[in-house]
């Protein structure tokens, strides 16, 4: 087990809507990524937060946007859900990016069904 | 997209056996990493290779990178039943924060 938790472990949304979700990284880790996984996919790259900053973003559309807060926890949110945001959202700490990445400690994710 | 393809996709074998599979990527990279993940649930972080790096011991796991051929492996020795999961590589590349992971692959480990 990680130190990094995640809330909630399941929700359900209408399209349309918009969700919040959080996470707590590991203690000592100021940068935190998030990744959407689809049923039977690899991890997508959303978004990374370093010292409360967006440090590099995937291909997703402005509407997934976050934060990062002082004591480095983060929140994810995505406005105007459509079905296919239906996915595992994971959030993973690691230390700062300094001089190469390194490894990630992930949470145990979110599953979002939007129906 | 996806970075990186993982081969086989998925892979069946029995208790004792040693399992491998391989990551094929697109671009140069700063680092490679494999990581596990049981269930849908969390990652975990199994072995980072670096670009300089050919191969990599941890305990049962050995990685090896060919960075000639944008490739790497890793192999799962004397595999047991709780190395039933879905293995992922993982790379960056150099300048950016961007991670990129591979299609998986599933591992099942017969008892």
């Amino acid at each position: 087990e990680t130190g990094v938790t995640q809330s909630p472990t399941h929700l359900i949304k209408t399209r349309g809507q918009q969700v919040t979700l959080r996470c707590s990284s590991q203690s000592g880790h100021n940068t935190v990524s998030w990744y959407q996984q689809a049923l039977g996919q690899g991890p997508q790259f959303i978004f990374q937060y370093y010292r409360e900053e967006e440090n590099g973003r995937g291909n997703f559309p402005p509407r997934f946007s976050g934060l990062q807060f002082p004591n480095y926890s983060s929140e994810l949110n995505v406005n105007a859900l459509e079905l296919d945001d239906s996915a595992l959202y994971l959030c993973a700490s690691s230390l700062e990016p300094g001089q190469g990445p390194y490894e990630q400690y992930f949470g145990p994710g979110t599953r979002l069904t939007v129906t | 997209s996806q970075q990186g393809e993982e081969d086989p996709q998925a892979l069946s074998i029995q208790e004792g056996e040693n399992a491998t599979m391989n990551c094929s990527y697109k671009t140069s990279i700063n680092n490679l990493q494999w990581y596990r993940q049981n269930s849908g649930r969390g990652l975990v972080h199994l072995i980072l290779i670096r670009s300089n790096e050919r191969e990599k011991h941890s305990g049962r796991l050995r990685v090896t990178l060919d960075t000639s051929k944008k490739s790497s492996s890793l192999l799962i020795t004397a595999s047991r039943a709780a190395d039933t999961a879905s293995y992922f590589c993982a790379t960056v590349r150099p300048g950016t924060y961007k991670y990129i992971f591979g299609t998986g692959t599933r591992l099942k480990v017969l008892a």
